[in-house]
């Protein structure tokens, strides 16, 4: 059972461009995390967010919180190659069950 | 501060075979989970510890696979028999306080053990 479905599950952009990634559910979640993963590596969390219609900024990425609490958005402006890597958002539900995301798999072309 | 250790990092079993991996949280951490992570997808968590006792295993392929934490410290996950679609990263991660603030702990991830079944 996937609760949270990402899109979209791959995205190639050139350095440069700005992208949104989003994480969509029918269920309520009490808070939302963001990780990035590189390969071979465990994920590494981001950003939490907690409260509906929160917005989060980090550098030049924006993380926003439906106001229903059931979808998240990640916007990064002006990619880097650093960026590269897999995206997943995860939470907890109002049931105390934590899941993560199906992904999306960014890549950045210099 | 060290971080999570896991061993080993690759293993390459037989199906039918029996494997299990290890995983060292960071010191004084309460929580500890176990996720596995097919290529191209998100993981799923197969368990949660809070210290040694368990919080949630409702994804844990109990038929198969078991693990524990003993003395609330380190871990062990095993897989008895394998079958082909055990194939995954295993990954291992530890929080501070886990249940005691669901969604606002931070988890800290090892670097996973590559499992092949073949």
């Amino acid at each position: 059972t996937q609760l949270l479905e990402q899109s979209p599950q791959f995205l190639s952009i050139q350095e440069g461009e700005n992208l949104t990634v989003y994480c969509n559910s029918s269920s309520v979640f009490s808070s939302l995390q963001w990780y990035r993963q590189e390969p071979g590596e465990g994920p590494v969390l981001l950003v939490t967010v907690v409260t509906g219609g929160e917005v989060k900024k980090l550098k030049r990425l924006t993380f926003q919180f439906g106001d229903a609490r059931k979808d998240s958005s990640l916007h990064i402006t002006a990619a880097q190659t650093g960026d590269t890597g897999l995206y997943l958002c995860a939470g907890y539900n109002t049931g105390n069950q934590f899941y993560f995301g199906t992904g999306t798999s960014l890549t950045v072309i210099p | 501060e060290a971080g999570v250790a896991q061993s080993p990092r690759y293993k390459i079993i037989e199906k039918r075979q029996s494997v299990a991996f290890w995983c060292n949280p960071i010191s004084g951490h309460a929580t500890l989970y176990w996720y596995q992570q097919i290529l191209g997808q998100g993981p799923k968590l197969l368990i949660q510890f809070q210290n040694n006792g368990v919080v949630d295993d409702s994804q844990l392929p109990k038929d198969r696979f078991s693990a524990e934490r003993l003395k609330g410290v380190d871990s062990t996950l095993k897989i008895q028999p394998a079958k082909l679609e055990d194939s995954a990263v295993y990954l291992c991660a530890s929080s501070l306080e886990g249940i005691a603030v669901p969604g606002l702990d931070t988890q800290y991830f090892g670097p996973g053990t590559r499992l092949t079944v073949l």
